[in-house]
This record gives C-alpha cells, sequence and structure tokens, in this order.
C-alpha cells in the first residue's frame, strides 16, 4: 500500500494523558500536514513540514501540541496532559512539491476520544 | 481571518441528475483549488483540483473556477447514489509558504435512486 498511513486508527485516553500519534506520508512526498476534525466541521489546519523543516503552526494550536518529523520522513503529533476538548479525528496528508500548485492526499486518519 | 465558505446542505438530487456544488473563499492570493469527497466516518478523498481560471472536467466531475468573484464549483453530471457524501472545498492560503489548505464545513450531497 502506498498511501498516507496513520497509527493507531482509534486512540482512547482519558484526560490529563500524553498521547503520540505517527504519520507515514506517501513515498517522497516532501510535504506533510496534520489537520483536526471534529464532527460536522471541515478539517482545521494544525501545522505542515516541508521535508524536515516545520514551515507553519497555527496560531490556534495550544502549546500542548507538538509535532515532530526528524528525517523528512514519518512525523510524530504529541499532544500532552489531553482535555476532553481535543477528542477529534486527526487526519494526516501528504503532498509532492512546493510553492501553492501540489495536491495532498490524506491517510485514514487517528480517531481520538479522551474521557 | 481567511475564509471557505460552503452551503452545508443537505443537498438532495435524483439519480441521473446534475448535483451542483459551490464555494467561495475570501483569500484573493489563494492559487488552488480543490474538492475532497468525504464519506462518513472516512478520511478526505481528493477528487479534482483546478489552478486557472475556466473549466476543468475528469469524468463525470467538473470544476470551475472565477477568481474575480473568488468562487469555485463542482459539477457531478449523472449523480449516483453511490456520490452520496461530504464534499469539502479547500484553499490554500496565499502568502507565506502557500503550503497551508484552507477547508469548507462542506457540503452534503445526498442522490435519490
Amino acid at each position: 500500500d502506498t498511501g498516507v498511513s496513520q497509527d493507531p486508527r482509534h486512540k482512547i485516553t482519558k484526560r490529563g494523558q500524553n498521547v503520540t500519534f505517527r504519520c507515514d506520508p506517501i513515498s517522497e512526498h516532501n510535504r506533510l500536514y496534520w489537520y483536526r476534525q471534529t464532527l460536522g466541521q471541515g478539517p482545521e489546519f494544525l501545522t505542515y513540514f516541508q521535508n524536515e523543516a516545520q514551515l507553519e503552526k497555527s496560531r490556534l494550536l495550544s502549546d500542548r501540541f507538538s509535532a515532530e518529523r526528524p528525517k523528512g520522513s514519518f512525523s510524530t503529533l504529541e499532544i500532552q496532559r489531553t482535555e476532553q476538548g481535543d477528542s477529534a479525528m486527526y487526519l494526516c496528508a501528504s503532498s509532492l512539491g512546493q510553492g501553492a500548485l501540489t495536491e495532498a492526499f490524506f491517510g485514514q486518519g487517528t480517531r481520538l476520544t479522551v474521557v | 481571518q481567511k475564509e471557505v465558505e460552503q452551503n452545508s446542505g443537505p443537498l438532495s438530487v435524483p439519480e441521473g441528475a446534475i448535483a451542483s456544488l459551490n464555494c467561495t473563499y475570501s483569500d484573493r492570493g489563494s492559487q488552488s483549488f480543490f474538492w475532497y469527497r468525504q464519506y462518513s466516518g472516512k478520511s478526505p478523498e481528493l477528487i479534482m483540483f483546478i489552478y486557472s481560471n475556466g473549466d476543468k472536467e475528469d469524468g463525470r466531475f467538473t470544476a470551475q473556477l472565477n477568481k474575480a468573484s473568488q468562487y469555485v464549483s463542482l459539477l457531478i453530471r449523472d449523480s449516483q447514489p453511490s456520490d452520496s457524501a461530504t464534499y469539502l472545498c479547500a484553499v490554500n492560503e496565499g502568502g507565506g509558504s502557500q503550503g497551508n489548505l484552507i477547508f469548507g464545513k462542506g457540503t452534503k450531497l445526498s442522490v435519490k435512486p
């Protein structure tokens, strides 16, 4: 399978715990994005990388969220001290190219439930 | 605040009809425009992209872009029940690295047999 892969697919955690999600992009894609989606809403941008550089991060993103892409391949998204409001689908996407003219493909997402 | 606006629907069309989905965006610097299809509980799937003014056709799908009016649309011809899904319009954020995609809330399409 050469698509974007996310792990785990589902995560249930207790409030206050830390969670980490992994995303493996399409091979050779240099851009990797993280989005969050709640019911009835479109995906909300969190951050994106070009190769290993984190180029943009949403101003809405709490300091509890951090993302890495250490070797320009897979990426991790960590949420510290989870809150019930963090419950959402976390989507990863990847694309090839620079500038604006690049198509992004999504993985199947990680559904987080904070209880 | 840069925004992408879509009619949330639901939009209901009979099987075989043309479904027309519309989207407006606020950022005049945007250069790339995308339509994603999302089935309930699944992740978004890219179905069309358009970078230049005018029409772009791919099978039963036609994307239309009018940058002067900041308007992009998606037409689905010969609609099938399997087209029933939420359709998300996404626009790249102009300025900066231009990599960020801004999504609308989506239009829910229902195709009735």
